[in-house]
């Protein structure tokens, strides 16, 4: 079974603008959650989807966003980047179960100048 | 609110000798616990997970990990150490509304 898939790998912005980062989860996997992965503040949690609503949300400004399709991949926004937003952005997914093990992405490293 | 605490930023060992990460977590129910493996510029590697039944747990890459809930601690061991094991190591712990909170992590430096 193939892993979670996330796209792009790298990305480069500046300030001001906006960037949308895509997950594949593991299949049959319906649940995908996002983190935020800096040296500074290390692993948060962004938000969860699971069929297509967003269950959970972590302590993020509303400049990041995300949405899930019925085909449960998953994509997140952050619009209006800040220097700050530079950061390995983590996707899991997770099958519906009472333990709901998340398995993880390759992750894509964001740099913004 | 949950939290894990990983103590030691970073352990440096030899390779061939043993190994014990440790992790103390905070969360009021019973926690399910998990511990991650970080390589440079690379997402998590779930090593084990506990959530109930026996203490001891068995991990993939030869690590076990056991569950002390008198100590509030779920620490990663591995008996000899191979110098492909040199990465960060995270311990996570799941809440109820399926957020994982982690811990700092601590970074393995394996000298040969």
């Amino acid at each position: 079974k193939a892993g979670v898939t996330q796209t792009p790998r790298y990305l480069i912005k500046t300030r001001g603008q906006q960037v949308t980062l895509s997950c594949s989860p593991i299949s049959g996997h319906r649940s995908v959650s996002w983190y935020q992965q800096t040296p500074g503040q290390g692993l948060q949690f962004l938000f969860e989807y699971f069929s297509e609503t967003q269950r959970n949300k972590g302590n993020f400004p509303g400049r990041f966003s995300g949405r899930q399709f019925s085909n449960s991949r998953s994509e997140m926004n952050v619009s209006t980047l800040e220097l700050g937003d530079s950061a390995l952005y983590l996707c899991a997914s997770s099958q519906v179960t009472a333990e709901e093990t998340q398995y993880f992405g390759p992750g894509t490293r964001l740099l913004v100048l | 609110a949950q939290s894990v605490t990983q103590p030691d930023i970073h352990i440096t060992v030899s390779e061939g000798a043993s190994l014990e990460l440790r992790c103390n977590y905070s969360y009021g129910a019973t926690p399910y616990l998990f511990w991650y493996v970080q390589s440079p510029g690379q997402g998590l590697q779930l090593l084990l997970k506990y959530f109930s039944g026996d203490t001891l747990v068995q991990g993939i890459k030869g690590f076990e990990a056991e569950f002390k809930r008198s100590q509030s601690s779920f620490n990663l061991r591995k008996p000899s150490v191979h110098w492909s094991d040199a990465a960060e190591y995270f311990c996570a712990v799941k809440s109820t509304a399926s957020k994982l909170t982690f811990g700092t992590g601590t970074r393995l430096q394996v000298t040969l």
